[in-house]
């Protein structure tokens, strides 16, 4: 089974500090991908990554950057968390394009 | 992509089957039918793909239309498990899955 793990389920934050979330697939998959859900809004891409270094913006990357030093490995950081980057956000990888997305159990962001 | 229209709830009791439909009058010849669903708080789960033929896995079957204007999913025997919302998305590109609204199946025992 496809496994994507997120560190955190919940998550604290306070107005100007800067966040990490960090995401890891251990299925080998070569993209990786960074979304919000919101109420009423759907989910919405942030960022995605197709290999190692390599990333590309989403519809919504204001506010946020990603890194991607390791296959495995996708990490979205806030540099200076906003009340408006309350949210539920959702790591998902995938092997390819036009195959299925597997998504992570989601981290749930409150920013005060 | 193509736009997706979905009921927005519906029931089924559970044992039975249940048929989620989704109507995509718009979808050009290389977009894939997506069924996902997203159990409460929870990140969505992966259903089931489509380009043309029907489909059937472990978890559901897929039916499309013959001028693949719509399509059904089939959760075959409907269990309290199964209450989720349900997308529908139709895309060209991996990357840009749209998840709309969506269907709010609840399973009643």
């Amino acid at each position: 089974d496809v496994k994507v793990t997120q560190s955190s389920r919940y998550l604290v934050k306070r107005t100007g500090e800067k966040v990490f979330l960090e995401c890891v697939q251990d299925m080998d998959h070569e993209n990786m991908f960074w979304y919000r859900q919101d109420p009423g809004l759907g989910l919405r891409l942030i960022y995605f990554s197709y290999d190692v270094k390599m990333k590309e913006k989403g519809d919504i990357p204001e506010g946020y950057s990603v890194s991607r030093e390791k296959k495995e490995r996708f990490s979205l950081i806030l540099e200076s968390a906003s009340t408006n980057q309350t949210s539920m956000y959702l790591c998902a990888s995938s092997p390819g394009f036009l195959v299925p997305q597997y998504f992570g159990p989601g981290t749930r962001l409150l920013v005060l | 992509d193509a736009k997706t229209t979905q009921p927005t709830s519906m029931d089924c009791a559970e044992g039975r089957a249940a048929n989620l439909p989704c109507n995509h009058s718009t979808i050009s010849g290389n977009e894939y039918v997506y069924w996902y669903r997203q159990i409460h708080s929870q990140g969505p789960q992966y259903i089931i793909h489509g380009l043309k033929n029907n489909e059937t896995n472990e978890m559901a079957s897929l039916i499309i239309t013959e001028d693949r204007k719509s399509s059904t999913l089939i959760l075959p025997h409907a269990t309290l498990r199964d209450t989720a919302v349900y997308y529908c998305i139709v895309s060209s590109n991996d990357y840009k899955l749209s998840f709309g609204a969506g269907t709010t199946v609840t399973v009643r025992a």
